[in-house]
């Protein structure tokens, strides 16, 4: 069985600080995982994903995560947070064939002037 | 736009009618799904399509929700006597057959049962 976990449901962050989104995963098979990004009244938008190349993903917007096997963990980093980070994320994590896409409960990022 | 898109964007219906929303994904996309979110929590996973064959239906799918995806292209999720509990936002995604791919979503319909 596959899931997720979003250790934080709230981060709060200064602009121009580091930003880290946690998320663990739970995978009968070797997974891929994505980050997805949401801002009120959009759609989800792919920030990255890791599909068993390099461990560490580079997404847009100057965002990363590393795939930690030991860890089962895949968090989400950015050295500076900007105001338009502020949105929701989502961790994803799916099996190889794609048959479905597991969601975390989502981070809430808020980002202080 | 070459995105997915949804339709309605809003629909709001009285309890007991039916709805229809319907979907149309990426045109080279083989896969579909459908997904419901609701207020606070993360999406969750409704049924899959390959082509037009329906794979995989939650067992939050009850008997009241039916989905199609006639010719392989756009699909429709309609949901019969709507209660309350069935607001929520659905969305619908689409990727391709090959794996480690990611799913492309459209921006949902929202749906609200009074």
């Amino acid at each position: 069985a596959q899931s997720v976990t979003q250790l934080d449901s709230h981060v709060s962050v200064s602009e121009g600080t580091p930003v880290l989104l946690r998320c663990n995963y739970s995978s009968s098979y070797s997974p891929s995982l994505f980050w997805y990004v949401q801002h009120p009244n959009k759609g989800l938008q792919l920030l990255l994903k890791y599909t068993s190349a390099a461990t560490l993903v580079k997404g847009i917007n100057g965002f990363e995560a590393e795939f930690k096997k030991s860890e089962t963990s895949f968090h989400l980093t950015k050295p500076s947070a900007h105001m338009s980070d502020a949105a929701e994320y989502f961790c994803v994590v799916s099996v190889a064939w794609g048959n479905q896409f597991y969601f975390g409960t989502g981070t809430s990022l808020t980002v202080i002037p | 736009d070459t995105g997915v898109s949804q339709d309605p964007r809003h629909k709001i219906t009285k309890r007991g009618q039916n709805v229809t929303f319907r979907c149309d994904p990426i045109s080279e996309h083989n896969r579909l799904y459908w997904y419901r979110q609701t207020l606070g929590q993360g999406p969750e996973f409704l049924t899959y399509f390959q082509n037009e064959a329906q794979l995989e239906k939650s067992r939050l799918l009850s008997d009241r929700f039916s989905a199609e995806r006639p010719k392989g292209s756009f699909s429709t999720l309609e949901i019969q006597r709507t209660e309350q509990g069935d607001s929520a936002m659905y969305l619908c995604a689409s990727s391709l057959g090959s794996t480690n791919t990611e799913a492309f979503f459209g921006q949902g319909t929202r749906l609200t049962v009074v």
